[in-house]
Order: structure tokens, then sequence, then C-alpha cells
């Protein structure tokens, strides 16, 4: 599996939209792009994921460059529950190692 | 649905000793994942189960071990802990196979280990 670069943090002010950067330039076309989250000492939350198109969901969006190489989560109006640690992950499917980076920690400020 | 269950949740161990931690997935999926969380270390990969096979094995000594049973539920073990071996292990199912949904990963709370 592919490796992921992120900022190590990021501050967000409360109702304004965060957008999360993911670099992945060794991603191999089959990986799909996923993005988790994870509010202090919890299990890690599903977010979203794309292969190749934009993606939106009830939560974020996924915005993935053309070329694949990278992505940008948007939390479209950040609240303070959104403050967490923000994992990208590339992955095929079962069968691979799943590589989890040191991920973004997002604060979100009121 | 029932989500993804880890027992126990807290356990305290001392030096030497064994561990088994237990991860019941959710309702038919078919692989289950093991990670390690330290402070230092962030999130590392164990090993992953699919119908009962491992697929595949992170950077641990064998010390840690892990097994998957008809039903999709997984046990790992660690034997003579060591101090460094504190942590919040976590275990995520999938559906598994080929697809992009049948790879999101739902992960249980955890079991957060002590060694003293």
């Amino acid at each position: 599996d592919a490796k992921t670069t992120q900022p190590p943090s990021m501050d967000c002010a409360e109702g304004r939209a965060a957008n999360l950067p993911c670099n992945h330039s060794t991603i191999s076309g089959n990986e799909y792009v996923y993005w988790y989250r994870q509010i202090h000492s919890q299990g890690p939350q599903y977010i979203i994921h794309g292969l190749k198109n934009n993606e939106t969901n009830e939560m974020a969006s996924l915005i993935i460059t053309e070329d694949r190489k990278s992505s940008t989560l948007i939390l479209p109006h950040a609240t303070l529950r959104d403050t967490a640690v923000y994992y990208c992950i590339v992955r095929v499917r079962t069968g691979f190692k799943t590589i989890f980076g040191a991920g973004t920690r997002l604060f979100v400020k009121a | 649905k029932a989500g993804v269950t880890q027992t126990p949740r807290y356990l305290i161990k001392t030096r030497g000793q064994q561990v088994t931690l237990s991860c019941s997935p959710i309702s038919g999926h078919r692989s289950v994942s093991w990670y390690q969380q330290t402070p230092g270390q962030g999130l590392q990969f164990l090993f992953e189960y699919f119908s009962e096979t491992q697929r595949n094995k992170g950077n641990f000594p064998g010390r840690f071990s892990g097994r998957q049973f008809s039903n999709s539920r997984s046990e790992m073990n660690v034997s003579t802990l060591e101090l460094g071996d504190s942590a919040l292990y976590l275990c995520a199912s999938s559906r598994g196979g080929v697809g992009s949904g049948a790879n999101v990963l739902t992960f249980g709370a955890g079991s957060r280990l002590t060694v003293l």
C-alpha cells in the first residue's frame, strides 16, 4: 500500500470550512483514498473514500486531483466536535497492509 | 446494527504475563484487522484475517499472534508481555473482497492494555 503525507496540525475557525490536504504521490491505479478521524482515545471513524472522482456525503467532501497524487478532505462548516486527528490512507482491499501515517490534528476554535 | 465489539476494554497485566484480546466484527463482515496505537508510534498495523486466514502481518515480533474463527470473531494474543506493549489495541472489520465499499473499516472502541 502507498504511503501518505499530511501536515501535523491545522487550525480552523468554527463555522468555516476546514480543508485538510493529503499527499499520496505513489498511489497505484487500483488504490482508493480513505479518510478516517479519531477523537481522543476512541476508535477511528470512517468519513469518506474515493478512487478518482470527487465524492460528497453528509459528513464531508473529498477532492482528488486528476493525477491522483493528492487529495483534500473538506469539512464544509467545522464545529468544535470536529476537533480530532484526521487520517488519510490508501488501500486496495483486504490482504494488504493498511498503513496509517501520523495524521493531521485539526483544532476547531470558537 | 451492532458495531465492532472489543473485550475487555481495559486491563492491567505485569511483565512476563500473556494477554488475549477479543474482537467481534459487524455481522456479515469477513475481514478483521488489528492495530496497536501508542503515543510514540501512532497507529500500527498488526495483522489482518479474512475467512480464518491471515492475509498480512505487520512488523511485530512473534510474541504477537492472532486467529480468526469460523464466525469471523477474532482474537489476538501477546505473550511474555513487556512494558512497551502498553497501548490501545484496536480491531476493525470490513466486508472484505473487491470494491471500494467492501473495504471500509469499522473500528471498535479498543482494548487499553497497561503492562506494569
